[in-house]
């Protein structure tokens, strides 16, 4: 069974860049599949970031498109978040998630979540 | 970008049938959107529940099910328990790789 967990910085300082990693267990990343983020304001609802494909193509929130980067590390099975220029209004937990893309579209898989603060 | 509506709250009573709605603020929500339902209860990661319009994921009872109604996406659970008592998130595709939520809807069961 494939398990996710965020883990990264719970305090960044505004304008500075938010970094997370997601470390997958239980299916490897580049075996298929997409992965990506989700992000929850405290209080609000769901918003979908960004997603990609081993070896293939990332899709982006277009309002984020900017200011966020992907990555990931196939020795360690994992992969990583960057979003740049944060402010408060970036202040959320941030889930990390597997993806099916297009036909069947769903995240199938989520991890606990983790929660950063943006502060001024 | 899209905006995708849902009621922000409704009630029903335990035993009862109730219908949540997914919308598209121009246009119509159709199976090409591939939409999705996922449940949250506060301080937990969401689960999906429905998916491909109407197709349930693993471990989920058939007392939820998924249809399109109209122009929306419909999440109904027939017979509700008061462990349905959360939130209930849509997701629709809108192509090019862009996944869209909902605002959300809080469903209580009382």
């Amino acid at each position: 069974q494939v398990k996710l967990q965020e883990s990264g910085p719970g305090l960044v300082k505004a304008s500075e860049t938010l970094s997370l990693t997601c470390v997958v267990s239980g299916y490897s990343i580049s075996r298929g599949y997409h992965w990506g983020w989700v992000r929850q304001p405290p209080g609000k609802g769901l918003e979908w970031i960004v997603s990609f494909y081993h070896s293939g193509g990332t899709y982006y929130n277009p309002s984020l498109k900017s200011r966020v980067t992907v990555s990931e590390d196939t020795s360690k099975n994992h992969f990583s978040l960057n979003l740049t220029s944060v402010t408060a209004a970036d202040t959320a937990v941030y889930f990390c998630v597997r993806q099916r893309v297009g036909s069947g579209n769903r995240f199938d898989s989520w991890g606990q979540g983790a929660l950063v603060s943006v502060s001024s | 970008q899209a905006v995708v509506t849902q009621e922000p709250s409704v009630s029903v009573s335990p035993g009862g049938t109730v219908t949540l709605t997914c919308g598209l603020s121009s246009g119509s929500v159709s199976t090409t959107n591939y939409p999705s339902w996922c449940q949250q209860t506060p301080g937990q990661a969401p689960r999906t529940l429905i998916y491909n319009t109407n197709t349930r994921s693993s471990g989920v009872p058939d007392r939820f099910s998924g249809s399109i109604l109209g122009n929306t996406a419909a999440l109904t659970i027939t017979g509700a328990l008061e462990d349905d008592d959360s939130y209930y998130y849509c997701v629709l595709y809108m192509g090019s790789g862009i996944s869209v939520f909902g605002g959300g809807t809080r469903l209580t069961v009382l």
